[in-house]
């Protein structure tokens, strides 16, 4: 079985452009968390989808950041102007069902804004 | 709110040394209580877990026991070995909502 995937592996851009990150969940699973690390301090979550309505997008931190999931499959997350802040690195992760249930991880973006 | 806090690293050991990394939590009712492990160029997996207080989450020769009375839920490794470097990250999830909240991770690098 595939496990989550995310493209692309590293991106490197500008201050003001724009960039797509993609996350391909566990096939089935209908729950899609994105989650950001920026340098040295701890992982924050970003928003939760259920299949493709957005359960929970209280971590989103501003307009610059808009999250779809097409279908309830994958995933894209845009940042649109893009900031020196937004560097990091983001996670994202797919589980199935309900409740405090197990989420898998996939290997992340890192996102490196100039 | 709810927060995670972790004892800050790199921690350096040597092979067959004894593991505590240490982790208290912050929270509004009783949440569940993860161990994740980032190893080098993967993305997180699940280490352990606890869902109540007192139970014992083990995986892997790691264990961590949810405390409820010091709001803790300590890591432990009797014996590290090289491959267990990596870097550890605590996290809890409180009842009814599915949104991880994480500590800043902790290093760890063991050497032969």
């Amino acid at each position: 079985e595939a496990g989550v995937t995310q493209f692309p592996s590293h991106s490197v851009i500008e201050k003001g452009q724009t960039v797509t990150l993609r996350c391909d969940p566990i096939s089935g699973h209908d729950n899609l968390y994105w989650y950001r690390r920026v340098m040295g301090k701890e992982i924050k979550f970003l928003l939760h989808f259920v299949k493709e309505s957005k359960q929970d997008e209280s971590g989103m931190p501003n307009n610059r950041f808009l999250a779809e999931r097409t279908g309830g499959t994958y995933s894209t997350l845009k940042v649109q102007p893009a900031e020196l802040e937004d560097s990091g690195v983001y996670f994202c992760a797919s589980s199935q069902g309900q409740g405090p249930l197990e989420q898998y991880f996939g290997p992340g973006t890192r996102l490196t804004v100039t | 709110g709810n927060s995670v806090t972790q004892m800050e690293g790199p921690v350096t050991l040597s092979e067959e040394a004894f593991l505590t990394i240490n982790c208290t939590y912050t929270a509004t009712g009783y949440p569940s209580l993860f161990w994740y492990v980032q190893y080098p160029g993967e993305g997180l997996q699940l280490l352990l877990k606890a869902t109540k207080a007192d139970d014992k989450g083990s995986n892997k020769g790691f264990e961590a026991t949810y405390r409820k009375e010091t709001t803790s839920f300590h890591l432990e490794k009797g014996s590290v070995q090289v491959s267990d470097s990596a870097v550890y990250f605590c996290a809890q999830v409180n009842t009814g909502f599915q949104k991880l909240v994480f500590g800043t991770g902790t290093r760890l690098l063991v050497s032969p």
